[in-house]
């Protein structure tokens, strides 16, 4: 079983700055990784596929890197609207299986 | 648009069944998708439960297997999950989501609201 790991737990940003979530497989997943938004009391929302493709709909500001094993994250000027709860995904094509890491809050700073 | 609306009791006892139903509106359960059960328990990150593929297969967490079975109603184009012998860690909000395989990657693309279950005595 893949176990991804996703830090930090917690980041502390200003209005207007950049961020930088990271997310660690255990093993190779190629580039079957996603990145989630989720806000209080609401279903987590797609933000990229493929590691680097972003969702419709989503602002050029959400930007995804990384294959293998290293996946990146970068919202490059955060809005009000961003802080929220950010989840990284992997899947692994056989058994089909999809494994979540923690969470980053992103929170005011 | 693709909706996604789960259904069932929001409070099951320790030992019992947990039965949930997801009716899926604006996309067939026989296309070429994945479907699936996530849940979240109270603070906590989101866990995967399991799948199914239009053909039948289904596909379960390794944790949760041995109590799992997510079963399909073409008919009435929805899906169901049944989770036994359920105790107070199994409390969460359950979310039905689907996978369209034409996505590289095989996101979750459409979510469900999501259901509270709660288990308690």
């Amino acid at each position: 079983e893949i176990v991804v790991t996703q830090s930090p737990a917690t980041l502390s940003v200003s209005p207007g700055e950049g961020a930088t979530l990271s997310c660690r497989a255990s093993q190779s997943v190629s580039s079957n990784f996603a990145w989630y938004q989720q806000k209080p009391g609401q279903a987590p929302r797609l933000l990229i596929y493929a590691a680097s493709t972003r969702a419709t709909g989503i602002p050029a500001r959400f930007s995804g890197s990384g294959s293998g094993t290293e996946f990146t994250l970068t919202i490059s000027s955060l809005q009000s609207e961003d802080f929220a709860v950010y989840y990284c995904q992997q899947y692994d094509n056989w058994p089909p299986s999809w494994t979540f890491g923690q969470g980053t809050k992103v929170e005011i700073k | 648009q693709v909706l996604l609306q789960e259904s069932g009791p929001g409070l099951v006892k320790p030992s019992e069944t947990l039965s949930l139903t997801c009716t899926v509106a604006g996309s067939s359960i026989n296309g070429g998708y994945y479907w699936g059960w996530i849940r979240q328990s109270p603070g906590k990150g989101l866990e995967w439960i399991g799948s199914f593929y239009h053909s039948g297969t289904t596909y379960y967490s390794p944790s949760l297997k041995s109590r799992l079975t997510i079963s399909v109603d073409s008919s009435k184009n929805e899906f169901s999950l049944k989770l036994n012998s359920v105790t107070a860690a199994d409390t969460a909000m359950y979310f039905c989501a689907r996978v369209d395989i034409a996505v590289a990657g095989f996101p979750f693309d459409n979510w469900g609201q999501g259901t509270q279950v709660t288990v308690s005595a």
